[in-house]
């Protein structure tokens, strides 16, 4: 089963600020994805990457960036921290676009 | 833009007794369809999925596909308190596989 690790699990952070949110996976897969989850809208995608140096807008981009650095590294950055960033990211991952995407734990991020 | 809807919200069932979750989705060029499952805090995990219309097993969990009717059932067989958690349907079509639209989830409590 597809292994996926995100750090830190649980973050605060203030208004302004930048926050760093990182995945891992060591299953060698080509895509990974970043999401939120958020009561009443189910899970959105932030951002996407077909394989490292790839980066790709998903359907709420906007105060996101994303970095893929390497096949197994997947980050996702707020460089200007915001209260309505408060929610449940998780990243996920998958061999190919209509191939299973396997979910980490999330990470739980409170903005003041 | 496709729109994908659960019902019902919650749901509470016996152990033993069969559970029934429905999704409903829009687009009928869908070919895509996956349940998740979401124990509290945690990540999400794959339990069946699904590409062509009729019915697809995986142990004690069964996807079944209408899209003339535009839905995907999910029917747990002899539920466990274990089985307790919120359950997400996914829906995407083509080469954008990786495009996954999620409803907004199905909580099950199964009492013992």
């Amino acid at each position: 089963e597809a292994a996926v690790t995100q750090s830190p699990r649980n973050k605060v952070a203030v208004t302004g600020g930048k926050v760093t949110l990182s995945c891992n996976q060591t299953n060698n897969h080509n895509n990974m994805y970043w999401y939120r989850q958020d009561t009443g809208h189910g899970l959105r995608l932030i951002h996407y990457s077909y394989g490292a140096g790839s980066t790709e807008k998903g359907d709420i981009p906007d105060g996101y960036k994303a970095s893929r650095p390497s096949q197994e590294n997947f980050s996702l950055i707020l460089e200007l921290a915001t209260p309505s960033q408060t929610s449940v990211y998780f990243c996920a991952s998958g061999d190919g676009d209509q191939d299973t995407q396997y979910f980490g734990p999330g990470t739980r991020l409170l903005v003041l | 833009q496709q729109k994908v809807q659960q019902s019902p919200e919650s749901l509470t069932v016996s152990e033993g007794a069969m559970a029934s979750l429905n999704c409903t989705f829009s687009d009928r060029s869908s070919d895509n369809f996956r349940w998740y499952r979401q124990h509290s805090g945690k990540g999400l995990e794959v339990l069946v999925s699904i590409f062509s219309d009729g019915e697809k097993e995986e142990g004690s969990f069964t996807a079944h596909l209408n899209r003339a009717s535009l839905h995907v059932f999910l029917h747990i067989r002899e539920p466990q308190p274990s089985d307790s958690a919120l359950y997400l349907c996914a829906v995407s079509k083509g080469n954008m596989g990786y495009k996954l639209t999620f409803g907004t989830g199905t909580s099950l409590l199964v009492d013992p």
